[in-house]
């Protein structure tokens, strides 16, 4: 299993671009989350979604940001117009359906965005 | 809301000694889970263990194991025979039980843990 496949692993952009960071969860996930790293605010949930439909996005930062899962194999993040506080790691991770939820997150390697 | 903490920022270890990662967790709920995750200076996140509320024994994965004081509310991580390559920085996270059809996941601040040899 190649497990949780994020591209691009580096971006570096200037300010005012459109960034579009994308995800491929593991086959047979129901559930994929995007989550934000920084030193300042640790770990942040963005966004999470389940079988493809979005269903807490009280995380995301303002109307800049947009996230979609057109279908089970793909999501992406996009922010517009990017701003420098957006540097950060984005992390995308996904996870199977339990009885009471689910249990475990795979993370994939994360995006490394830089804003100038 | 649910909340996570972990008090300690750094913690220090001898190679081979036993070492305790603390967390307490919040919720007024009684079904939530709890995990907990190790992220090296690599940068990629690794699951290493879980511990449902529910759960009567305490979860132990290999050299992980969770104290699982539930009155408490804590769920400390324990590193057995703790090795050079332990170090990293681990995160404490509780899922949430289901709320309005959302199940939200927090995670702890993070301690960072070093193995001297």
């Amino acid at each position: 299993d190649a497990g949780v496949i994020q591209s691009p692993r580096h971006e570096v952009t200037e300010m005012g671009q459109e960034v579009t960071l994308r995800c491929k969860p593991i086959s047979g996930h129901d559930y994929l989350f995007w989550y934000r790293q920084t030193m300042m605010r640790g770990l942040e949930l963005l966004i999470y979604f389940n079988n493809n439909v979005p269903i807490d996005d009280s995380g995301m930062p303002e109307d800049r940001f947009s996230a979609k899962m057109p279908n089970a194999s793909f999501s992406t993040l996009k922010i517009q117009p990017s701003e420098p506080r957006d540097s950060a790691v984005y992390f995308c991770a996904s996870s199977f359906r339990t009885r009471d939820g689910y249990n475990e997150q795979f993370f994939g390697p994360g995006t490394r965005l830089t804003v100038l | 809301a649910q909340k996570i903490t972990q008090t300690q920022p750094g913690m220090f270890v001898q190679e081979k000694e036993a070492v305790t990662l603390d967390c307490t967790y919040d919720t007024s709920d009684p079904s939530y889970g709890l995990f907990w995750y190790k992220q090296p200076s690599s940068g990629e996140m690794i699951f290493l263990i879980y511990q449902g509320s529910y759960d009567q024994q305490n979860a132990t994965e290999g050299r992980y194991s969770l104290n699982f004081q539930k009155a408490r509310k804590s769920a400390n991580l324990v590193i057995s025979a703790s090795q050079l390559g332990d170090s990293a920085m681990y995160f404490c996270a509780m899922r949430g039980p289901l709320s309005g059809g959302s199940y939200i996941p927090t995670f702890g601040r993070g301690t960072s843990l070093i193995v001297h040899p």
